[in-house]
């Protein structure tokens, strides 16, 4: 069962910001929202993640909704390597499991 | 580079060999887990090791058989394989099972049987 959704694909501009959106609306009050993403051939990598509040590290920013039914996960200053499979996960702080979808096809273009 | 790592990184092997793909992580986590994933297909869970003890086995054919021997090791042996186990193999580890830690991901092993 999809926890989560994101479009399927997006470009987006070297240099501009990329705002990724993901759908969650059955997420619980104990599930947080992980973000990973995968350059082509290569394990997936840790981004971010968040409860509630926006969070902010040297990759990127997570900002989460009031209602927490939806986030965005925007990369402040695309570049081409950022050009990944986005995953948007909900995890509960009780469950080690990461569960894949599909996930978001980023392309940055120059 | 992750801390977690790989070997090797393609792997060519036909239906009747035996091989083995290794994991290797020093940044002192207790929970290691094996990742299969096919062509345009999402991530699969596999294995899981927590503490040496694997807590979890997702219906993987035993033709596939994992080992850790310590905490910073992780086997995956491989037997009798039939083409469509042809995938890329993640390797990650994490803190520990329970606790929403990061996991962190090894590059995978490109496996093609033939």
């Amino acid at each position: 069962d999809a926890k989560t959704t994101q479009p399927p694909s997006m470009d987006c501009a070297e240099g501009r910001a990329a705002n990724l959106p993901c759908n969650h609306s059955t997420i619980s009050g104990n599930e947080y929202v992980y973000w990973y993403r995968q350059i082509h051939s290569q394990g997936p990598q840790y981004i971010i993640h968040g409860l509630k509040n926006n969070e902010t590290n040297e990759m990127a920013s997570l900002i989460i909704t009031e209602d927490r039914k939806s986030s965005t996960l925007i990369l402040p200053h695309a570049t081409l390597r950022d050009t990944a499979v986005y995953y948007c996960i909900v995890r509960s702080s009780n469950d080690y499991k990461l569960s894949f979808g599909a996930g978001t096809t980023v392309t940055v273009r120059a | 580079e992750t801390g977690v790592t790989q070997t090797p990184r393609h792997l060519v092997m036909g239906m009747t060999n035996k091989k083995s793909l290794k994991c290797e992580q020093h940044l002192g986590h207790n929970a290691m887990y094996w990742y299969k994933q096919s062509a345009k297909k999402p991530l699969e869970l596999m294995f899981v090791y927590s503490l040496e003890e694997r807590v979890e086995n997702n219906s993987v054919p035993s033709r596939f058989s994992p080992e850790c021997p310590n905490s910073s090791h992780l086997f995956l042996h491989l037997h009798t394989l039939q083409p469509e186990d042809s995938a890329l193999y993640l390797c990650a580890s994490s803190a520990d099972r329970a606790r929403h830690t990061e996991a962190f991901f090894g590059q995978g092993t490109r496996l093609t049987v033939v």
